[in-house]
């Protein structure tokens, strides 16, 4: 069985300060990771993925990721947040050989001005 | 990029009647799609596996006699909340995975539905 744990409810942080939302994860084999970013009443969108290859993954809108095997963690980063990032981000896993994906419990970020 | 909608975003019912979502690729063709609730700011709980052309796979503790997922074509399923109850009020979301070996999936817009 897979699993995502993301350890906070909630995040908050100064507007151009960096943002960390972290993500560990539980799965049999080699994981495919995704984060996805949902704001009120709207659907998920995705903001990026790890499936293989460099272990520091880019997105959308300047988030980054990094993937860490040994620590079976995907982190989320931002070097300098906006207002606008203010969201709830969920972390994602699926097996490399199932579409099924398992959702970590949501952390909300708050960005205060 | 790929693009995933649902109808209706928003559906307001009296208890005891029946609601029908409807979930769509637009652009690409899906063989299976996915189901889930949404809770307010909680995590989504994966409902069911739409197969298009077979029944559809239910997780654990969802009754298939009241969530009636049917595929009928690669493009479009559907979810039919029958004799719906003010408990059955929550936020759904399909999503479709893009063939091509990355797993990724799009996901519609949500519907939230309420029941008086």
């Amino acid at each position: 069985a897979q699993s995502v744990a993301q350890p906070e409810d909630q995040v908050n942080v100064a507007e151009g300060n960096p943002l960390t939302v972290k993500c560990t994860y539980s799965v049999s084999g080699n994981p495919y990771l995704f984060w996805y970013v949902q704001y009120p009443n709207r659907g998920l969108q995705f903001l990026l993925k790890y499936i293989t290859g460099d272990n520091l993954v880019k997105g959308s809108y300047g988030f980054e990721a990094e993937f860490n095997k040994s620590q079976t963690s995907f982190h989320l980063k931002k070097p300098s947040a906006l207002v606008s990032d203010s969201a709830l981000y969920f972390c994602a896993v699926s097996p490399s050989n199932d579409y099924k994906l398992s959702f970590g419990a949501g952390t909300t970020v708050t960005v205060r001005a | 990029g790929a693009v995933v909608s649902q109808h209706p975003s928003r559906v307001i019912c009296k208890s005891g009647t029946s609601v029908k979502i409807e979930c769509r690729s637009l652009d690409f063709q899906a063989t299976t799609m996915f189901w889930y609730r949404q809770f307010p700011k909680k995590s989504l709980m994966l409902m069911a596996t739409s197969n298009e052309g077979s029944k559809a796979t239910y997780e654990q503790g969802v009754e298939k006699d009241k969530f009636l997922i049917n595929h009928a074509s690669l493009t479009l399923s559907t979810l039919t909340v029958t004799s719906a109850h003010p408990e059955d009020s929550s936020f759904y979301i399909c999503s479709a995975p893009l063939a091509g070996g990355s797993n990724e999936q799009f996901f519609g817009p949500g519907t939230r539905l309420t029941v008086l």
